[in-house]
């Protein structure tokens, strides 16, 4: 079976720094890319990024370049999500996914990790 | 960046009615475009693909069409579990960007 296992739940203080992470297994790790998706509280999905496990090149979208931080570890089929400095507005859920292709070159995410709540409190 | 657009935002309907959720892209993306599901608490699920193919394992009661910039997502009879929102999502250029979400609700 395919799946995308993410690391628990972090509460965190403003100015703190963080990683969390997404454990692939069940097929190639370094064949498909890994999309992070972040969702903040009662809002809609936002695409933030991706990387090529293979060798780690990273596509990041504007709104999360120079803010977030996306690395693997393909020895141990982990890709991972870092801040250096959390601000309040980084409380969300953080997902990642599988993005696989087809023959034209469309790509989709599938299947998803169970998501990563982050809270950033004073 | 292209912007995808969804109408309705939300909708209510009953148990065996047809649904149809309609995404718009800001250029073409021709038939680059994703349907999700996301149930309250739950990861998104994967329901079509390149605009029409339905992902293993999904309902065929979901289906897709469109291209260019004229997307839709339609339910042939909702059925209780279907009770989700649902997200459309470009993967013709990046940034990737999804739709606001459409809230299919109980009526």
């Amino acid at each position: 079976e395919v799946q995308l296992v993410q690391s628990g739940a972090e509460v965190k203080k403003p100015g703190e720094s963080l990683r969390i992470s997404c454990k692939g297994s069940g097929y190639s790790f370094t064949s498909y890319w890994i999309t992070w998706v972040r969702q903040m509280p009662g809002k809609g999905l936002e695409w933030m990024g991706r990387i090529d496990p293979s060798d780690s090149y990273t596509d990041y979208s504007p709104s999360f370049q120079g803010h977030v931080t996306l690395s693997v570890d393909k020895s141990i089929s982990t890709a991972y999500l870092q801040w250096s400095s959390l601000k309040a507005s980084d409380t969300a859920m953080y997902y990642c996914a599988k993005t696989n292709y087809g023959g034209n070159s469309v790509q989709w995410f599938d299947p998803w990790g169970q998501g990563t709540l982050v809270t950033v409190s004073a | 960046d292209i912007q995808m657009t969804q109408s309705p935002s939300s909708l209510s309907a009953s148990v065996g009615d047809r649904v149809t959720i309609t995404c718009r892209a800001s250029q073409s993306i021709n038939s680059f475009l994703n349907w999700y599901q996301q149930k309250s608490g739950k990861a998104p699920k994967l329901l079509i693909y390149d605009a029409s193919s339905l992902q293993s394992g999904v309902s065929s009661r979901f289906s897709g069409s469109g291209s260019g910039t004229d997307f839709t997502l339609t339910i042939s009879s909702l059925q209780p579990e279907d009770f989700a929102t649902y997200y459309c999502q470009q993967s013709y250029s990046l940034p990737w960007t999804f739709g606001q979400g459409t809230k299919v609700e109980i009526k």
